[in-house]
């Protein structure tokens, strides 16, 4: 099993400002299949990035997905109000998918 | 527009059994691999069951092996989770979730149902 760890827990930030989040797996994360979701408090998650860098649609382009191995980052290049949420990566690279346990952006 | 409805959670004592159903549209549900994904109070999503398009192949995670059992029909686009056997650690929101044609992640999620599993 991969197991993937997130960091920080908790980021906080002021909007317009440069959120970088951290997932890193306990090992390689064969082509790249890791995503990132957003999740906002009583909805389900939401894809925002997979295979590493590649944006969901309708996704706007402050959010960048980066990395390949065992460490990849999500970058929010300017907070918006409604990027504030709790942000999940999760790989796909074997038959056992596994999430991280989350990093919570919130208002400063 | 894609659409996925979970219904069927609720209490149930420790033993007990519950079976969840999610209702899709918008989409050929008889294309895609379909899964249920469920999160405990404050917890991330952990995977719970995997189903191919046409029902021939499941996966579950250890926690569910043997308790739990997933099945589709196509005629209805529903997909079914029969939960026996449950415990206090099987409390959490149930996903489904639409994998996507492309990879391993999930392109679309229902909004979940609650499962507490409490005496």
């Amino acid at each position: 099993e991969i197991v993937l760890t997130q960091s920080p827990g908790t980021l906080s930030l002021s909007p317009g400002e440069r959120a970088t989040l951290s997932c890193r797996a306990s090992q390689s994360v064969s082509g790249s299949h890791l995503a990132w979701y957003q999740q906002k408090p009583g909805q389900a998650p939401s894809l925002i990035i997979y295979d590493a860098s590649n944006r969901a649609t309708g996704i706007p382009d402050r959010f960048s997905g980066s990395g390949s191995g065992t460490d990849f980052t999500l970058t929010i290049s300017r907070l918006e109000p409604e990027d504030f949420a709790v942000y999940y990566c999760q790989q796909y690279a074997n038959s056992l998918w596994t999430f991280g346990q989350g990093t919570k952006v919130e208002i400063k | 527009e894609v659409q996925l409805v979970e219904s069927g959670g609720g209490l149930v004592q420790p033993g007990g059994s519950l079976r969840l159903s999610c209702a899709a549209s918008g989409f050929t549900f008889s294309d895609y691999w379909m899964h249920w994904v469920r999160q405990a109070p404050g917890k991330g999503p952990v995977w719970v069951s995997r189903l191919n398009s046409d029902g021939s192949t499941t996966n579950y995670a250890d926690s569910v092996k043997g308790r739990f059992t997933i099945s589709r029909d196509n005629a209805k686009s529903t997909l079914y989770l029969q939960m026996n056997s449950l415990r206090a650690e099987d409390t959490a929101v149930y996903y489904c979730a639409k994998r996507s044609q492309g990879g391993g992640y999930y392109d679309y999620w229902g909004q979940g149902t609650l499962v507490t599993v409490s005496s």
